[in-house]
């Protein structure tokens, strides 16, 4: 089972920032927190992940709270095609044994115009 | 630097023949994931593999379903005498550490 909690789906205005919250209460040490999207019947695609510092990169903004039980991913500019379901995963970080992405039921964002 | 590369990327197939789903990883990833989405619902992992070796297969099917990820050549996902059930959207993804996944574009099975 998914050890992260997303609500179901959220909407936002183009251009607007998205931010999309994750309840991970159980989260271990050595967890990392991954954030990946899917576009309709596309590949999952990585976006993000972090340990217990805030991340940037070039498409989102991952803030992790100071007890590392919940996170928020933020997309600042949403646009159209950030349309997608967001799936918020735990798993063993770095320099352990590669462990699968076990994915939820993710939070399906709608942006609309 | 290219993508994963996953082919077909439709596949059908009737009753009791057998697919085979091939997964080129981005070059030096060395570790394959693959992931089975059923029509409306989320993706599962199935098997986990490193060259020429099955890493985790806690998630694939006890029978008809097989992974293999040679020395030389792509990553092959077999399914054996394939029925109704089996259709799905099937993805992999490849990882030079084991971390972070880079997925395909996935095979659509379609099972007639």
């Amino acid at each position: 089972d998914a050890k992260t909690t997303q609500p179901p789906s959220m909407d936002c205005a183009e251009g607007r920032a998205a931010n999309l919250p994750c309840n991970h209460s159980t989260i271990s040490g050595n967890e990392y927190v991954y954030w990946y999207r899917q576009i309709h019947s596309q590949g999952p695609q990585y976006i993000i992940h972090g340990l217990k510092n805030n991340e940037t990169n070039e498409m989102a903004s991952l803030i992790i709270t100071e007890d590392r039980k919940s996170s928020t991913l933020i997309l600042p500019h949403a646009t159209l095609r950030d349309t997608a379901v967001y799936y918020c995963i735990v798993r063993v970080g770095r320099g352990q044994a590669g462990t699968a992405l076990i994915f939820g039921k993710g939070t399906t964002l709608s942006v609309s115009s | 630097n290219a993508g994963v590369m996953q082919n077909p990327r439709h596949l059908v197939r009737r009753r009791g023949q057998e697919a085979r789903l091939r997964c080129s990883p981005m070059k030096g990833h060395s570790h394959v994931y693959w992931y089975r989405q059923l029509p409306e619902e989320g993706l599962k992992f199935m098997v986990y593999l490193q060259k020429e070796n099955i890493i985790d297969e806690s998630g694939m099917p006890k029978e008809r379903f097989s992974a293999e990820f040679p020395k030389e050549g792509p990553s092959i996902l077999r399914i054996q005498q394939v029925v109704r059930g089996d259709s799905a959207a099937y993805f992999c993804a490849s990882s030079p550490s084991g971390q972070e996944g880079f997925f395909g574009q996935g095979t659509r099975l379609t099972v007639v």
